[in-house]
């Protein structure tokens, strides 16, 4: 079974330094692996994915990951916090359930914060 | 383009009244619908999901169900309300892609439940 952990329910930034949230996933095959962005009282948004290919993945908004097998992770990072960027982050990874339905396995969020 | 709607945003109801939580995908065909719920302070937790009109899957135990009478509509019910079905419900949806469906998934607004 797959499994995603994010190290971190609660990360604070100056505005204009680096973010860095952590994700490590377990997985029995080769992962597809997710970020999402949720703002308050607001769906999630898909920043960026890792299907196959390149291992680092940039995305919406300034966004990267970067997918590393050998370590099982595949960290989130912007090199200049912006106040925008404030919101709950989610890393997620995909499993294949009955039929064709493509599951999500969500890690618990990280709020991000950015001081002024 | 492909859009996802959800109805209604905000509702509050008393412990033990029904419910019903509607949510309609426009500009694909034959998508895999998803219903998550947010607890305050939680991540997501999957409810339900379908891969075709009839066709539900159950993720978990509870007080509530869900139907798909048409391609593009997902409908989550509850006979009696409880206290602890307040929440943050968002529905979702992936499509065709690459080898199938696509394995990322699109979040609708949200619907916030308030049971008093």
């Amino acid at each position: 079974a797959q499994s995603v952990t994010q190290l971190g329910s609660h990360v604070s930034v100056s505005e204009g330094a680096l973010v860095l949230l952590r994700c490590n996933y377990s997985s029995s095959v080769p992962p597809y692996l997710f970020w999402y962005v949720q703002y308050p009282n607001q769906g999630l948004q898909l920043l960026l994915k890792y299907t196959t290919g390149a291992t680092l993945v940039k995305g919406i908004n300034g966004f990267e990951a970067e997918f590393k097998k050998s370590e099982t992770s595949f960290h989130l990072t912007k090199p200049s916090a912006h106040m925008s960027d404030a919101a709950e982050y989610f890393c997620a990874v995909s499993v294949i359930s009955s039929g064709s339905a493509r599951q999500l396995t969500f890690g618990s969020g990280t709020q991000l914060t950015v001081l002024p | 383009s492909q859009t996802i709607h959800q109805w209604p945003a905000t509702l509050v109801q008393p412990v033990g009244s029904p419910l019903s939580l509607e949510c309609t995908v426009e500009g694909t065909s034959n998508p895999n619908l998803y219903w998550y719920r947010q607890a305050a302070g939680r991540g997501l937790q999957l409810l339900f999901y379908s891969v075709g009109i009839g066709q539900i899957s159950s993720e978990v135990p509870q007080n509530l169900s869900a139907s798909r009478p048409q391609d593009r509509q997902f409908i989550l019910s509850s006979k009696k309300l409880l206290l602890s079905d307040s929440g943050f419900y968002l529905c979702a949806w992936n499509g065709p892609g690459a080898g199938g469906h696509s394995y990322e998934q699109y979040f609708g607004p949200g619907t916030r439940l308030t049971v008093t």
